[in-house]
């Protein structure tokens, strides 16, 4: 079974349109994560979120929006896409204790055009 | 502020000799690092992690990291690649002040060649 899945796998849409990326985690963890990669793979994180709570808000536009109906769900929707919103999305999760391991997601490649 | 310096961003090696992958970090304290791979169109998954206990940390796949302090460096290495190591790897150091978040190197992709 996969520890922690995305969906979609790949997203190809129009620049102004709205979409969301969904993430579960079967690991029974309080904690979960996005991370953006871009085109230079290179990773920065986005949000974290522990038992439903916002943790780590960084400095990402407002047209990015967590939700976390529940602790094993972490969806990012994403208002008005622009073209350098084109990366890889990772969501991420971690059990307790600070330096529990990061468990990562398989990514979800989005393309705006 | 901490961070995390990939020296190489592409590493080639032969199946079958030696891998070394460097990696220097910069931190006001003790840290915590990590070396998270990434195979093509794939997550990422942890190789190997420092938490300040032994300095020589032995991970998954045969790769193995050497914390020194001295030089503040935390390089990867295999004694011999295989075909299937071929990838993007990270070198990652997790913030003191909030251990929820990794700091991320640029990467360093290795080819292994037959």
């Amino acid at each position: 079974d996969t520890a922690v899945s995305q969906t979609p796998k790949y997203l190809v849409t129009q620049m102004g349109n709205d979409k969301s990326i969904k993430c579960e985690q079967n690991l029974g963890h309080d904690t979960m994560y996005w991370y953006k990669q871009d085109s230079k793979k290179f990773l920065k994180i986005m949000f974290s979120y522990n038992n439903k709570e916002l943790i780590i808000n960084e400095t990402v536009p407002n047209r990015f929006s967590p939700k976390s109906p529940d602790k094993a769900h972490l969806n990012l929707h994403i208002n008005s896409l622009e073209l350098g919103d084109s990366a890889v999305y990772f969501c991420a999760s971690r059990g307790r204790g600070g330096l529990e391991t990061q468990y990562f997601g398989p990514g979800t490649r989005l393309l705006v055009l | 502020a901490q961070s995390v310096t990939q020296l190489d961003s592409h590493v080639s090696v032969s199946e079958g000799t030696p891998v070394l992958l460097r990696c220097n970090y910069s931190s006001s304290y003790s840290p915590s690092l990590f070396w998270y791979v990434q195979h093509p169109n794939k997550g990422l998954q942890l190789l190997l992690k420092y938490t300040s206990a032994a300095t020589l940390v032995k991970g998954i796949n045969g790769f193995e990291a050497e914390f020194k302090k001295s030089e503040t460096s935390f390089h990867l290495t295999k004694p011999s690649a295989h075909m299937s190591d071929a990838a993007e790897y990270f070198c990652v150091v997790s913030d003191p002040y909030n251990t929820d978040k990794l700091i991320f190197g640029t990467g360093t992709r290795l080819q292994v060649f037959p």
